[in-house]
């Protein structure tokens, strides 16, 4: 079965600094990997996917993610991070089974950016 | 893209009352919709998914159940609510089309059962 693990519950980062949220994954076969976000009460945004293709996969908000196959990790990135940026984020992972698609979830890890 | 409508946004209901919410989908055709359950503002459960209209799988045993009564309409219910299925549920839709398809989320509706 496919799986993510987001190792971190909390990360903090000053404003202005680069951020990175961790993600790493287990999966048979070819992994379709996926970011989401969320803010308080609301519904998870999609942020970005890797699917084939380059290993630097740029996403919304200025988000991008680094898939790395060697480490089994696809770690979401921002050079500079902002205080709207603070919010909960998903790592995600596709299973594909009889034709019908789901994701797997990690965890999430909640990101607070300070002033 | 997709938009995903949910309602209400927020609902208090007693224990042992029933429930509806609603989630309809636009901007996509035969979708695969899911329904997901967060609590405690964290990780999220799939409870039920939907291939086509009338078919309904449920990914874990509960108090719950769900409906989709036309292509972009899936409906969660339960006759008799329990203080557990206080929560965050999210309604979320595949469209098809494509090898890889990306999923889209309603805005939730936060459930809370006394």
């Amino acid at each position: 079965a496919q799986s993510v693990a987001q190792p971190e519950d909390q990360v903090n980062v000053a404003e202005g600094n680069p951020l990175t949220v961790k993600c790493t994954y287990s999966v048979s076969g070819n992994p379709y990997l996926f970011w989401y976000v969320q803010y308080p009460n609301r519904g998870l945004q999609f942020l970005l996917k890797y699917i084939t293709g380059d290993n630097l996969v740029k996403g919304s908000y200025g988000f991008e993610a680094e898939f790395n196959k060697s480490q089994t990790s696809f770690h979401l990135k921002k050079p500079s991070a902002l205080v709207s940026d603070s919010a909960l984020y998903f790592c995600a992972v596709r299973e594909r089974f009889g034709g019908y698609n789901k994701l797997i979830f990690g965890a999430g890890t909640r990101l607070a950016v300070h002033p | 893209s997709q938009t995903i409508h949910q309602w209400p946004a927020t609902l208090v209901q007693p224990v042992g009352s029933p429930l509806s919410l609603e989630c309809t989908v636009e901007g996509t055709s035969n979708p695969n919709l899911y329904w997901y359950r967060q609590a405690a503002g964290r990780g999220l459960q799939l409870l039920f998914y939907s291939v086509g209209i009338g078919q309904i799988s449920s990914e874990v045993p509960q108090n719950l159940s769900a409906s989709r009564p036309q292509d972009r309409q899936f409906i969660l219910s339960s006759k008799k609510l329990l203080l557990s299925d206080s929560g965050f549920y999210l309604c979320a839709s595949l469209g098809r089309g494509g090898a890889i398809d990306t999923q889209y989320f309603g805005p939730g509706t936060r459930l809370t059962v006394l």
